[in-house]
């Protein structure tokens, strides 16, 4: 059973647009989000973060929007730029289960096309 | 110098054979984590630890054996390596900050059994 879902394995967008990324999740228990970034050959970078109690946290280009009642959460990135093309990954976490475990989506991978 | 390292950066063994694979960390945090990536699963969790005296499985802990020597030491040992044990493999560190739990990654090492 997947808790945490990237629906999109990939994604073309032309360099200066925006990129989307979505992500989706089942566990009503997750209270804190965030996004990793990975190039090939090297371990994922974290991006940007969000916990519950907001609905949008803004970093320069990238912005993470939070929609508790739809479960979903998406990653702008405005504008895109060819250094952007990269794995992302989404996780989730439930911090009042002491655990301090994430689980991780299957990752999308962006292709910014100069 | 690189805060999360880990050695080897690639291995290729023999069915049956004892691997180690080692991280070490300078960031000062108290947890460390152990994780798989496969093409098109995301990254799951093997083993974490809050501190040298707290070991915990995470999803997919058979087969796999850790141990934490110092604070900043984590080392993940496959007994018996199978050719499924084939994968990426992470190590990542995390300071609980509030609201949040990021953690940070190294670069990976890539485990190949034949």
């Amino acid at each position: 059973d997947q808790q945490v879902k990237q629906n999109s394995p990939s994604l073309s967008v032309q360099e200066g647009r925006i990129s989307i990324l979505n992500c989706d999740y089942t566990n009503s228990m997750f209270d804190y989000f965030l996004w990793y970034k990975k190039y090939p050959a090297e371990g994922p970078t974290f991006l940007i973060s969000i916990s519950s109690i907001k609905d949008k946290n803004e970093d320069g280009r990238f912005t993470v929007f939070l929609n508790k009642s739809a479960k979903h959460l998406s990653l702008h990135i405005v504008p895109s730029q060819p250094g952007d093309s990269a794995v992302y990954f989404c996780a989730a976490g439930d911090s009042g289960a002491g655990s301090y475990q994430l689980t991780f989506g299957k990752g999308t991978k962006l292709s910014v096309i100069p | 110098d690189a805060d999360v390292t880990q050695t080897p950066r690639n291995r290729i063994t023999k069915t049956g054979k004892r691997i180690m694979l080692e991280c070490s960390q300078t960031k000062g945090h108290d947890r460390m984590y152990w994780y798989r990536q496969d093409p098109g699963l995301g990254l799951r969790l093997i083993y974490y630890s809050f501190d040298v005296k707290d070991i915990n499985k995470g999803e997919i802990s058979d087969g796999y054996s850790v141990s934490r020597q110092a604070q900043a030491k984590f080392s993940l040992s496959l007994e018996s390596a199978i050719p499924n044990q084939t994968a990426l493999y992470f190590c990542a560190t995390s300071d609980r900050t509030a609201g949040t739990d990021t953690q940070y990654f190294g670069p990976g090492t890539r485990l190949t059994v034949l």
